[in-house]
């Protein structure tokens, strides 16, 4: 049971554009959602966080949206640049415990 | 962020030996840490959650008796990997959270690849 998904196993993008990264869960028990960047052979970076009480959370060019009703979440990225060309991770938690991970989305964001 | 460090980076052992993995919360004290599992182009499965002090909770379909945990500190806990076979090749990673922080954020360690021939 994928408890939390990730539908778009890739995603291109031009420099300068915006990124749009989604995922949708499924269990009404997560009250914490999370975003992970995560290069090859290397362990995931955090990258900006919601809680459920909220709807938005900006930090910098990275801004997470929560659609609670939905079970969606989205990562905008404005502007994309080559450097953020990396696997996302959305990661899903129940009262601060376990983290449940999507699939991952690789993004390509070319100069 | 809270700096969690894996040791080592990458290992090669030879069929049927054991193979210890450590993870280090550096600047924090984890009472819990995490062990994940990824195989290429899949998502991270989680195998098991280590708590300082007492037993570790093994996720369904894990082999507690292969994958030995131990928590012995709250900086500390290792994965040993015992009597590896080929098909324990894989990428696994370590993650503890800072209980200082209000969030559910944790960080990661850098990973191991194990490579068992």
């Amino acid at each position: 049971d994928q408890q939390v998904k990730q539908n778009s196993p890739s995603l291109s993008v031009q420099e300068g554009r915006i990124s749009i990264l989604n995922c949708d869960y499924t269990n009404s028990m997560f009250d914490y959602f999370l975003w992970y960047k995560k290069y090859p052979a290397e362990g995931p970076t955090f990258l900006i966080s919601i809680s459920s009480i909220k709807d938005k959370n900006e930090d910098g060019r990275f801004t997470v949206f929560l659609n609670k009703s939905a079970k969606h979440l989205s990562l905008h990225i404005v502007p994309s640049q080559p450097g953020d060309s990396a696997v996302y991770f959305c990661a899903a938690s129940d009262r601060g415990s376990r983290l449940t991970f999507g699939e991952g989305t690789q993004l390509t964001v070319n100069p | 962020g809270a700096v969690v460090s894996q040791h080592p980076s990458r290992v090669i052992c030879k069929s049927g030996t054991s193979v210890k993995i450590e993870c280090r919360s550096l600047d924090f004290q984890a009472t819990t840490m995490f062990w994940y599992r990824q195989f290429p182009k899949q998502s991270l499965m989680l195998m098991a959650t280590s708590n300082e002090g007492s037993k570790a909770t093994y996720e369904q379909g894990v082999e507690k008796d292969k994958f030995l945990i131990n928590h012995a500190s709250l900086t500390l806990s290792t994965l040993t990997v015992t009597s590896a076979h080929p098909e324990d090749s894989s990428f696994y990673i370590c993650s503890a959270r800072d209980p200082a922080l209000s969030g559910a954020e944790a960080f990661f360690g850098q990973g191991t690849r194990l490579t068992v021939v």
